[in-house]
């Protein structure tokens, strides 16, 4: 079933510690995003990949960072991790293109992050 | 000011009534806008895409967009206990040929059997 594909699930992490995100898409969609997912804050995207080997910062970068190496995979890294980016995280992605401007975005399944 | 805002309910309409969601924008050169459900728990799924101005349907969903009072509506005719979720609404603003999503914080909306 063509979708992403994020991993791990959930996670506790310990202050401090560096972690990453896997997020894999399999629908050759050019653009990839990371939200992360805050109870009364919505969706505030942290970083984003219009095409593979290039990113650009988003509405809350800081502390987090990604690569593109190719069109596939776009993981999340947090360097070192604070509780106040605990939190559910989604990647996304979509079509780019005229053609493209009512699909939207297809998310992944989330990764639910508990830094303690 | 956020760029995307909702009224974060919650919402509540009785079963078989029409639930009305609304949703405001400030930046006029948005150019797309989504409607995504989101059950507790899980991932947003795409209900509704807008682009011009007027009224969409499909189904029970109807997208409504006025551009020139920056405003996108949905409304769902008959509602169930099924259509019981967190609703988000998003605008798009297109750089080259790639698009970026602004999401408001969206309504919780219960329907009551």
């Amino acid at each position: 079933i063509a979708g992403i594909t994020q991993a791990p699930t959930s996670q506790i992490l310990a202050a401090g510690r560096r972690m990453t995100l896997r997020c894999t898409q399999d629908m050759r969609h050019n653009a990839m995003y990371w939200y992360r997912q805050d109870l009364g804050l919505g969706l505030r995207l942290i970083h984003y990949s219009n095409t593979a080997g290039t990113t650009g910062k988003g509405e809350v970068p800081d502390g987090y960072s990604v690569s593109r190496a190719n069109t596939d995979d776009f993981p999340l890294t947090l360097a070192s991790a604070v509780p106040s980016q605990t939190s559910v995280y989604f990647c996304a992605s979509s079509a780019t293109g005229t053609g493209a401007r009512l699909n939207g975005y297809t998310f992944g399944s989330g990764t639910r992050l508990t830094v303690v | 000011q956020k760029e995307v805002e909702q009224n974060s309910g919650p919402l509540s309409v009785p079963e078989g009534a029409i639930a009305s969601l609304n949703c405001t924008y400030s930046d006029r050169g948005s150019q797309s806008f989504f409607w995504y459900r989101q059950y507790s728990g899980k991932s947003p799924e795409l209900i509704m895409s807008i682009y011009s101005n007027g009224d969409k349907e499909d189904g029970r969903f109807t997208a409504q967009l006025n551009k020139a009072s920056q405003y996108v509506s949905l409304l769902i005719r008959d509602s169930q206990p099924s259509d019981s979720a967190t609703y988000l609404c998003a605008a798009s603003v297109s750089s080259g040929s790639a698009r970026q999503l602004t999401f408001g914080s969206g309504t919780q909306l219960t329907v009551l059997p």
